[in-house]
């Protein structure tokens, strides 16, 4: 079974403009969540999707926002983008066994996002 | 809320020595518990994981992890590294009640040497 992929791997941008950011999740799979890895944050949680709706959402500015599909591919938009934006960007993919969430997000390669 | 702490940040180590990696947690439910590791320019690979059962979890190339409720703990080992093992690793905490949703630690970096 593929894993979880990300495209593009590495982007760089400069300040004010915008970028969207692809993650396709492991077939079967229906939740995306998304993860932004800084040196000085670490791994911080963005928000999750399922079956297109926003589930959860973490403390990030609305600049920051996103979006599933029904074949569950999901994108992740930044507006503005500030010099402290540059980050690893990771989405992880998580099944279900009959209505329960099974326990394991599986992760993708990231985007590595640079803000110059 | 869950939160993890991981001890150390940097842990350097030789080659075919041992290395422990120190985790604990904090949690007012029960909790599954992760090991993932993460390669230079990659993204995160899962080591193992505890969910219930057997406090000694084994893994994928040769680590294993202790799960200590009365300690709230979840140390990873390794009896012999190699090169290749040189990482960052992360410890995550997630519960049944919260959607599983997880919460990592600053991670450990570990550079094993020749």
């Amino acid at each position: 079974k593929a894993g979880v992929t990300q495209t593009p791997r590495y982007l760089i941008k400069t300040r004010g403009q915008q970028v969207t950011l692809s993650c396709s999740p492991i077939s079967g799979h229906r939740s995306v969540s998304w993860y932004q890895q800084t040196p000085g944050q670490g791994l911080q949680f963005l928000f999750e999707y399922f079956s297109e709706t926003q589930r959860n959402k973490g403390n990030f500015p609305g600049r920051f926002s996103g979006r599933q599909f029904s074949n569950s591919r999901s994108e992740m938009n930044v507006s503005t983008l500030e010099l402290g934006d540059s980050a690893l960007y990771l989405c992880a993919s998580r099944g279900m066994a009959g209505d329960e969430w099974t326990d394991t997000q599986y992760f993708g390669p990231g985007t590595r996002l640079t803000v110059l | 809320a869950q939160s993890v702490t991981q001890l150390d940040s940097q842990v350097p180590v030789f080659e075919e020595a041992p290395v422990e990696l120190r985790c604990n947690y904090s949690s007012s439910v029960s909790v599954y518990l992760f090991w993932y590791v993460q390669y230079p320019n990659q993204g995160l690979q899962l080591l193992l994981k505890y969910l219930s059962g057997s406090t000694l979890v084994k893994g994928i190339n040769g680590f294993e992890a202790e799960f200590n409720k009365s300690q709230t703990s979840f140390h990873l080992r390794k009896p012999s590294v190699h090169i290749s093992d040189t990482a960052e690793y992360f410890c995550a905490v997630s519960e049944r009640s919260n959607d599983y949703k997880l919460s990592f630690g600053a991670g450990t970096t570990v550079t094993v040497r020749a």
